[in-house]
């Protein structure tokens, strides 16, 4: 099976614009997981999506959100981008919701 | 709040030493789950354990689930330089239900000396 994908790998945005990452999951899973990873602050829990639906939020503030497709296919999106947002941006899909994980490679966002 | 509290959070070897690495969590766990992150790489899916009490190896590497499931211990025998990276270790809430949110321990990095 392929693993899983996420697109683009790199990013480098400005100050206050948006960004829309994506993550394509191993066929067959159905949970898709962010993370936000950070030098020294391990693995942030952003969101879970399960069949579509947000079943899980982390602590970050409204200008995160995502959105998972029928294909199980998940974006998410930042808007108003601030610096503190550079980080590498880890997806991972699962077969159920809160299974092992399976991460992507990943997208490094650099916030200038 | 549910906490996974992982211990060290560095460790620098000799090849050839042991290393153990602990998590503990505030609450009572369904699961923990053991992920390997190797420098500029992403998080892999070790193993889970789901039983009270326990135990399962892999080639040198074995794991551990408390009794009472709330702690967890991954030691590494005989380390080499391939076994460099952060190891991290995520529970789920055994009285969370439905929502089977994972909760992440902040990892614990392993440096080891050739």
């Amino acid at each position: 099976k392929a693993g899983v994908t996420q697109t683009p790998r790199y990013l480098i945005k400005t100050r206050g614009q948006q960004v829309t990452l994506s993550c394509s999951p191993i066929s067959g899973h159905r949970s898709v997981s962010w993370y936000q990873q950070t030098p020294g602050q391990g693995l942030q829990f952003l969101f879970e999506y399960f069949s579509e639906t947000q079943r899980n939020k982390g602590n970050f503030p409204g200008r995160f959100s995502g959105r998972q497709f029928s294909n199980s296919r998940s974006e998410m999106n930042v808007s108003t981008l601030e610096l503190g947002d550079s980080a590498l941006y880890l997806c991972a899909s699962s077969f159920l919701n809160g299974g092992e994980q399976y991460f992507g490679p990943g997208t490094r966002l650099t916030v200038t | 709040g549910q906490q996974v509290m992982q211990i060290p959070q560095y460790q620098h070897v000799q090849e050839g030493e042991d290393f153990t690495t602990y998590c503990n969590s505030s609450t009572t766990l369904s699961n923990i789950q053991w992920y390997k992150q190797r420098p500029g790489g992403h998080p892999v899916f070790l193993i889970q354990l789901v039983k009270s009490g326990e135990v399962k190896k892999q080639k040198r590497l074995t794991f551990q689930f408390g009794e009472a499931k709330k702690n967890s211990s991954l030691h590494i025998t005989a380390t080499q330089t391939t076994d460099v990276g952060t190891y991290f270790c995520a529970g789920q809430d055994y009285n969370a239900g439905n929502n089977r949110k994972l909760i992440w321990g902040l990892g614990t990095s392993l440096a080891v000396n050739p």
